[in-house]
């Protein structure tokens, strides 16, 4: 199965900043798929990202709030941005599909 | 809508015994059901998975039953262990465009006392 490398772990933001999360697969997949978990619950669908065009966002995600690039088959990063408390997740990518990251887990304060 | 409904929420289960976690979903497209299992501050892993074709998979000491006519399925852990301890979600996908995208169940924390 293909190896996962998401970063940061963990971060600790203020409220009104923006943090950029990474996700490098070692192996080229068509479409990455960024999911939030937040404390205590499922995972949700924030958008699918396929290279050379714009992501596409499930409802309740905008792309000014969680701007994603997708420059190649292998890496992808997704901003979160203004953030505010409640935006305190789990973020998790999901290269292909079926396989997630470790996660990147943000606290806003 | 929730797609995948799951349960219980929680679940507590003596060592050696059975733990049983029950889904159910609505959309027939679905072809694919994983099951996963998430460790405080890790990310889901993907525990065991099946397809409509069959009605039963087993894999060591978890097995997912799937009744394609009631659209349900479960997942059995067989001589639960307290390292079995997590949370486990549900999920379902199927074909097309949107291949890879899940439809999660809401997880149920098992907690598995020695």
């Amino acid at each position: 199965s293909a190896v996962i490398s998401q970063k940061p772990s963990r971060d600790i933001c203020q409220r009104g900043t923006s943090l950029t999360i990474q996700c490098q697969v070692d192996s080229q997949v068509t479409m990455m798929f960024w999911y939030r978990q937040q404390p205590g619950q499922s995972l949700t669908l924030i958008a699918t990202a396929n290279q050379g065009s714009e992501a596409t966002y499930e409802s309740g995600f905008v792309i000014d709030k969680f701007p994603i690039s997708r420059p190649n088959l292998t890496f992808s990063t997704l901003t979160v941005s203004n953030m505010s408390p409640e935006d305190s997740s789990i973020y998790l990518c999901s290269p292909g599909g079926y396989t997630f990251g470790s996660g990147t887990r943000l606290t806003v304060v | 809508q929730q797609q995948v409904k799951q349960s219980p929420q929680s679940l507590i289960v003596q060592k050696g015994g059975i733990s049983i976690i029950n889904c159910a979903y609505e959309n027939t497209a679905f072809d694919y059901f994983p099951w996963y299992q998430q460790f405080p501050g890790k990310g889901p892993a993907l525990l065991i998975a099946i397809r409509p074709d069959v009605s039963e998979k087993k894999e060591g000491r978890f097995t997912i039953s799937f009744n394609k006519s009631a659209k349900q399925f479960s997942l059995h852990i067989m001589d639960s262990q307290p390292g079995d301890s997590a949370t486990y979600f549900c999920a379902a996908s199927r074909r097309g465009s949107t291949l890879g995208r899940l439809y999660f169940g809401r997880g149920t924390q098992l907690t598995v006392w020695p």
